[in-house]
């Protein structure tokens, strides 16, 4: 079956440091790789995705390569704030039988000092 | 205009009661999910309907029965409820056949006590 491993929280940086939130699979067939954020109180929201083998997906300064030969897919930010302080969650998208088969990670809590 | 709306966002109740949250999205989706997240942002799957078709039915106890009136709306309702089930209870929509991202509601955190 499909599964999603990422790093375990929390990580706690400072501002301004260097993020990377590790993220592997393993999936059958040609999964889409998503990471999504949770911002406390808040319901998941997209934060990039990538279709294909090295797509680079990128929003808000966070990016992540699809790594088909490492099975990875690298969450990373050159220089964080506070206020990306929330839980990120890498997820992969497969279709089996017509069916939409999303897989989620465990989440990895960020936490930002000043 | 909000995406994916479910009410109420809380929920507090006594054991044994039962209680029903909505789900209504806008996106066109044939795809609707139930999930459970726990207190340590533990996101599991419950449910998961396509065109009113239950199609992912995850080891939930029977006392949790999703009901699919049309493909925009996913209401859960829940029987006997316990304290186990106090949780932040996600639903979310995708488009099916283009593989696309999970569209997320704002959640509804449910408290038995």
């Amino acid at each position: 079956g499909n599964s999603v491993t990422q790093m375990e929280g929390p990580v706690t940086l400072s501002e301004e440091a260097f993020l990377t939130i590790n993220c592997t699979y393993t999936a059958t067939g040609y999964p889409s790789l998503f990471w999504y954020v949770q911002y406390p109180g808040e319901g998941l929201q997209l934060l990039l995705k990538a279709t294909k083998a090295d797509d680079k997906g990128s929003n808000k300064g966070f990016e992540a390569t699809y790594r088909k030969e490492t099975t990875s897919f690298h969450l990373e930010k050159g220089s964080v704030q506070v206020s990306d302080s929330a839980v990120y969650f890498c997820a992969l998208s497969t279709t089996s039988g017509g069916y939409q088969k999303v897989t989620f990670g465990t989440g990895t809590k960020l936490q930002v000092i000043p | 205009d909000t995406a994916v709306s479910q009410t109420p966002k809380y929920l507090v109740t006594q054991m044994g009661n039962d209680k029903s949250i909505k789900c209504e999205q806008n996106l066109g989706h044939d795809t609707m999910y139930w999930y459970k997240q726990d207190s340590k942002k533990f996101l599991k799957i419950m449910f998961s309907y396509n065109n009113k078709e239950l199609i992912i039915n995850e080891t939930v106890p029977n006392r949790f029965s999703p009901k699919s009136p049309d493909k925009a709306h996913l209401n859960l309702h829940i029987n006997s409820l316990e304290l186990g089930d106090s949780a932040v209870y996600f639903c979310a929509s995708s488009q099916s056949q283009a593989r696309r991202w999970v569209t997320f509601g704002s959640g509804t955190r449910l408290t038995v006590v």
